[in-house]
Formats: C-alpha cells, structure tokens, sequence
C-alpha cells in the first residue's frame, strides 16, 4: 500500500486558479468513483472537501472542484484567497474495506 | 453538533499495548462507518483502519494489519483501536473520523489523541 502520489508544494497569487493532482493506479483511484479531498490548516484537523470525486459537502464554497481521469485526481481551488493556504490531501477507496492517502500538498498563496 | 473525542493515548514502550477510544455524539454513530488515521506531527495523514456500522467488516493498513483492532460499541457511541505489539513508528496523533460520501470520505474528525511509543 503505497501512498497516492501529489506533489510537494504549490502555489499561486490571490484570485488565481491553482490546480493538485493525486495519482494512484487501477485498483484504487483508477478503480472506483471514490476519490476525497481535504484541507488542514496548521494544528487543526482536517476538513473534507470533496467526495466522490466531485461532490462538495454543504458548506464548502464552489470554489473548489474535483475531477478524475484514469489513475489521476485533481482538486482545482479557483479565486485563491489568503485562507487557502493549508496543506490539501486526497484519499481513495482501495477496495476490501481499505483506503489509502496521498502524501499531502502545500499550498501557498503568494 | 457532531462531536468526536479520542482518548487514551499516552507513551508506552515498544512492545506494549494501548487501547484508544473515541467518543461519539451529535449524530447517529450506529448509522455511520467509523476510520482511524494517524499523522506524525509535520507530516502527512495516513489511514489506518475503518469498520463497518454494525462492527461486522474491517479493513486495516498493511503496516498495523495483525497488530491492531478495531472495534465499536454502538449501545455506548464509542469506536476502539486495540494496538499490541507497539513499535516507534507507531508514534503519531491518532484521529477517529465517521464516514461521508464514500469510503474514503472521512466527514467529521476528532481533534487526535498522542500516542508515543519509546523507551
């Protein structure tokens, strides 16, 4: 069980549009519509975003979006604002009662 | 208001057991799938195990796989994590999280309970 691969870090200036990718294989992202995101700010727990791939908890502005395509995830946050800045994780149902979490990204608002 | 409370964590010496609990309220806790995930502080969120509503399928990481147990009291709105055999990189804040959505959707999450494991 390896972790769904993002990257390290991203960033992008207020009002911008910035885009995280989370890739997996066959058997987990590739396999079923069951994809999460989520957001945790320094010292808190984190917070869901995004289930099933695209759907958004009541709450959580439409500012963010999720897609998938193949093995891949993304999570867009568009309209960058200062409170964005956090670290975003995606998971992914692996089958067999498993999940498993990508690495973490952080986003810096610049 | 959804609330999840972890307790039970504490420093203990490789080899030991703890048992972490998390007390549910605010929302039907035998209607929901419950999660496990541990974070080393500074570093990322890792699952660690889920079961069922009805306590009946568990599923578990490869890396706690034998060593842990997951369970749940749906009479007292309380999730368990038995953890024997404990080693050093068992060492993290450990969350309890009901499901949401989906399987790997993990909505409501607790604010963690420590545990260390060191000599």
């Amino acid at each position: 069980q390896s972790a769904l691969t993002q990257p390290p870090s991203a960033s992008g200036s207020p009002g911008q549009s910035v885009t995280i990718s989370c890739t997996g294989s066959g058997s987990d992202v590739g396999a079923y519509n069951y994809v999460s995101w989520f957001q945790q700010h320094p010292g808190k727990a984190p917070n869901l975003l995004i289930y099933e791939v695209s759907q958004r908890p009541s709450g959580v502005p439409d500012r963010f979006s999720g897609s998938k395509s193949g093995n891949t995830a993304s999570l867009t946050v568009s309209g960058l604002r200062a409170e964005d800045e956090a670290d975003y994780y995606c998971s992914a149902y692996a089958g067999s009662n498993r999940v498993i979490f990508g690495g973490g990204t952080t986003l810096t608002v610049l | 208001e959804v609330q999840l409370v972890e307790s039970g964590g504490g420093l203990v010496q490789p080899g030991g057991s703890l048992r972490l609990s998390c007390a549910a309220s605010g929302f039907t806790f035998s209607d929901y799938w419950m999660h496990w995930v541990r974070q080393v502080p500074g570093k990322g969120l890792v699952w660690v195990s889920r079961i069922s509503s009805d306590g009946r399928f568990t599923g578990y990481a490869d890396s706690v796989e034998g060593r842990f147990t997951i369970s749940r009291d749906n009479a007292k709105n309380t999730l368990y994590l038995q953890m024997n055999n404990l080693r050093a990189d068992d060492t993290a804040l450990y969350y309890c999280a009901n499901t949401y959505g989906d399987p790997a959707g993990c909505g409501h999450w607790g604010q963690g309970t420590l545990v260390t494991v060191s000599s």
